[in-house]
């Protein structure tokens, strides 16, 4: 069955430094696509970043590239040079292939400090 | 600009009321999706729609249905709202097919209080 586990429910990070978000995912389809969204006080879900199954590289969207290691069934989330306006919830997910579901982790709540 | 929009971001209502939620979205996306979101659970799937009238239950549909008699509008009933049913509801669509297209766009969620 489907899952998505993120194991952080909370991360401080200082402004200008890098952070990973953890997330790992269980899926017996070969087929599938990992999604990070962000989700800031406003409450509104901002799609950042996508990586294929099949994809050979990471995928990169400005500060944001996800670390994913097929063999470990994990997709973390890095951003770089974090900003106070990062400060937000993040979610990781998954759909497969074969149907129309995503589904989302419980969310790691990040804060920035300046 | 790409939008998803949703009837109202606050509602109290009370138990046994019939409540309604309304999305919109102007993509012309052929899926459309309701989540409520719950601290710790992040978001879990009630129900979804691929196409004009068709439905289908997602992990959480007792209590809720659901109606689709356009493209661009898909509404969730709470048949006769509880206290349980408080919560953030969140409204999404998204294109058909493989990759990033697959991106569900969001709307500002409504949130919910049952007394």
């Amino acid at each position: 069955a489907q899952k998505i586990t993120q194991t952080q429910p909370g991360m401080f990070v200082q402004e200008k430094e890098a952070v990973t978000l953890d997330c790992t995912y269980d899926t017996s389809d070969p087929s599938y696509g990992l999604f990070w969204y962000k989700q800031p006080s406003s409450g509104e879900m901002i799609f950042l970043i996508y990586q294929g199954s099949y994809d050979q590289q990471n995928a990169t969207e400005g500060r944001y590239s996800l670390n994913f290691q097929k063999a470990r069934k994990s997709a973390n989330l890095v951003i770089s040079a974090s900003q106070l306006g990062d400060s937000a919830m993040y979610f990781c997910a998954m759909r497969e292939r074969r149907g129309f579901k995503t589904i989302f982790g419980a969310g790691t709540r990040l804060f920035v400090k300046a | 600009d790409v939008k998803v929009t949703q009837s109202s971001r606050y509602l109290v209502k009370r138990t046994g009321e019939k409540v309604f939620l309304e999305c919109v979205q102007d993509m012309d996306h052929e899926n459309m999706f309701w989540y409520r979101q719950d601290p710790g659970l992040g978001l879990r799937l009630i129900y979804f729609s691929y196409d004009v009238k068709m439905k289908e239950k997602g992990d959480i549909p007792e209590g809720y249905s659901v109606s689709r008699e356009k493209k661009e509008r898909f509404s969730l009933i709470l048949e006769s709202a509880s206290t349980n049913q408080t919560s953030m509801y969140l409204c999404a669509s998204s294109m058909t097919g493989t990759g990033s297209y697959n991106e569900q766009f969001f709307g500002p969620g409504t949130r919910l209080t049952v007394l």
